[in-house]
C-alpha cells in the first residue's frame, strides 16, 4: 500500500535554530512531493514541490527541502526558525500515474518554535 | 483574491438529517476534491472532480455523495450523517492533476450528534 509517515507528531525548537520535519515515502514510482502547512483554523497551505531536477528545493517564508531518492525522503528544513512558523506540517505525495490526482498524506507533525 | 470558499464553517446537526457543505473557487480551475482530517490520520480524499460533469471515489467515499454541474462548485452532500462522520473537511482545487499543487479552502468543522 502507497503512504506517507511522518515519524515525529511533534518538534520543538528554539527559536534562531535550524529545524527539521521528516517525511518518509512509500509509493511505486517516482512521486511529486510537496509539504503544506496549516495554521490553527485555516485551511492548509502550500509551501513547496518537488517535480524533479536538483534534489533541494526552496518554498515559501524561507523553507526548503530535501529530496532523497535513495532513503525515499523529503525532509522539510528552516535554516533558522521563527515563532511565527509554529503551526502543523503535511508532507504529501502524488504518484506520477495516479488518475485521481490524489494527494496521500502523512499524519501530520505539529512544529512548536520557542522564544 | 483568488481563493477556495467553504460553507458554512461550522454546523453541528443531528443523525440523519441531510446537509450540503458548499465550496467554490474563483480561478477557473478543473479539478477539485474534498477530504477529511481526522487526528493521527492526515487528510485522507473522499470524492474528486477531473472537471464538469465528471467525479469519482476517492478513499473514503462511503456516506457522501459530490455533483459538478459548474466548473467552480463542488458541493458535498452527506444524505444521512452519522456520528462517525464528525470531521474537519476541506475543499481543494487546482489547475488540473500531475505537478499543481492544490488550493484548499478554510475547512468546515462537522458535528454530527
Amino acid at each position: 500500500a502507497q503512504s506517507v509517515a511522518q515519524p515525529e507528531d511533534q518538534v520543538n525548537v528554539a527559536e534562531g535554530n535550524p529545524l527539521t520535519v521528516k517525511c518518509t515515502y512509500s509509493v511505486s514510482g517516482n512521486p511529486y512531493l510537496f509539504w503544506y502547512v496549516q495554521y490553527p483554523n485555516r485551511g492548509l497551505q502550500f509551501l513547496l514541490k518537488y517535480i524533479t531536477g536538483d534534489n533541494l528545493v526552496k518554498g515559501s517564508y524561507g523553507f526548503e527541502a530535501e529530496f532523497n531518492k535513495s532513503q525515499t525522503s523529503f525532509h522539510l528544513k528552516k535554516p533558522s526558525a521563527l515563532v511565527s512558523d509554529s503551526a502543523l506540517y503535511f508532507c504529501a505525495v502524488r504518484p506520477l500515474y495516479n488518475q485521481g490526482g490524489k494527494l496521500i498524506f502523512g499524519q501530520g507533525t505539529e512544529l512548536s518554535v520557542k522564544p | 483574491e483568488a481563493q477556495v470558499t467553504q460553507n458554512p464553517r461550522y454546523l453541528i446537526t443531528v443523525t440523519g438529517k441531510k446537509l450540503t457543505v458548499t465550496c467554490s473557487q474563483n480561478m477557473n480551475h478543473e479539478y477539485m476534491s474534498w477530504y477529511r482530517q481526522d487526528p493521527g490520520l492526515g487528510l485522507r480524499q473522499i470524492y474528486y472532480s477531473m472537471n464538469v460533469e465528471v467525479t469519482d471515489k476517492g478513499d473514503v467515499p462511503e456516506g457522501y455523495k459530490v455533483s459538478r454541474k459548474e466548473k467552480r462548485n463542488f458541493p458535498l452532500i452527506l444524505e444521512s450523517p452519522s456520528p462517525n462522520q464528525t470531521s474537519l473537511y476541506f475543499c481543494a482545487s487546482s489547475l488540473g492533476i500531475g505537478y499543481n499543487e492544490q488550493f484548499f479552502g478554510p475547512g468546515t468543522r462537522l458535528t454530527v450528534l
